[in-house]
């Protein structure tokens, strides 16, 4: 157990439904972030949040919302998703050290498939 | 682009051996980390290694990390079968405040 976790852990949704992923860090950390893992891509970073304030947007449509309520949670809320966007979301938390960024600490990932 | 890039693709050795991965990078570092994924789940933080730092061990695990060269490889001695998962390189480069990841590498351990 790395002190972060992610629900649920598999997700099947259709196109037109509205789901949230949600994620929980027990470390203490300030800064927060959401991955896409697709099979044969590099991790892709797609948000960052530190200090519950959104730092990193790459260029992830606006079908993927992001909301940090406090530092120790971190949702994705998701609405009209396309079938090329199943894949494994992963969490991460770190501390926030300024220029450098810390070890990260992931969560086990929610598995989506979108139909 | 891809800041790091791991090399080779996949690998696969009798157990007992020894393991070697080579990451590739373009642009300066503030630091350099690995991480091991086993399959479909979470990422596992293994070393991190900072620019002015040339080696660093942890258990069975040897970093060195060449910044004239932009490369860093990660040795596993004594391969388990439990070793068996995809290792991934990730870059902190100087300025971007995130880490960017590499393709990884898939280690197999024959039994």
């Amino acid at each position: 157990e790395t002190g972060v976790t992610q629900t649920p852990r598999h997700l099947v949704m259709g196109m037109t439904n509205k789901k949230s992923l949600k994620c929980e860090q027990h470390l203490g950390h300030n800064a927060m972030y959401w991955y896409k893992q697709s099979a044969k891509k590099p991790l892709e970073l797609m948000f960052v949040y530190n200090f519950k304030e959104q730092t990193e947007n790459n260029s992830v449509p606006s079908r993927f919302s992001p909301e940090c309520p406090n530092s120790s949670h971190l949702f994705l809320h998701l609405h009209t998703l396309q079938p090329e966007d199943s894949a494994l979301y992963l969490c991460a938390s770190s501390q926030y050290r300024g220029l450098e960024t810390d070890t990260q600490y992931f969560g086990p990932g929610t598995r989506l498939t979108v139909l | 682009s891809q800041q790091g890039e791991e090399d080779p693709q996949a690998l696969s050795i009798q157990e007992g051996e020894n393991a070697t991965m080579n990451c590739s990078y373009k642009t300066s570092i503030n630091n350099l980390q690995w991480y091991r994924q086993n399959s479909g789940r979470g990422l596992v933080h293994l070393i991190l290694i900072r620019s002015n730092e040339r080696e660093k061990h942890s258990g069975r695990l040897r970093v060195t990390l060449d910044t004239s060269k932009k490369s860093s490889s990660l040795l596993i001695t004594a391969s388990r079968a439990a070793d068996t998962a995809s290792y991934f390189c990730a870059t902190d480069a100087t300025g971007a405040q995130k880490l960017v990841f590499g393709q990884g590498t898939r280690l197999t351990i024959n039994p």
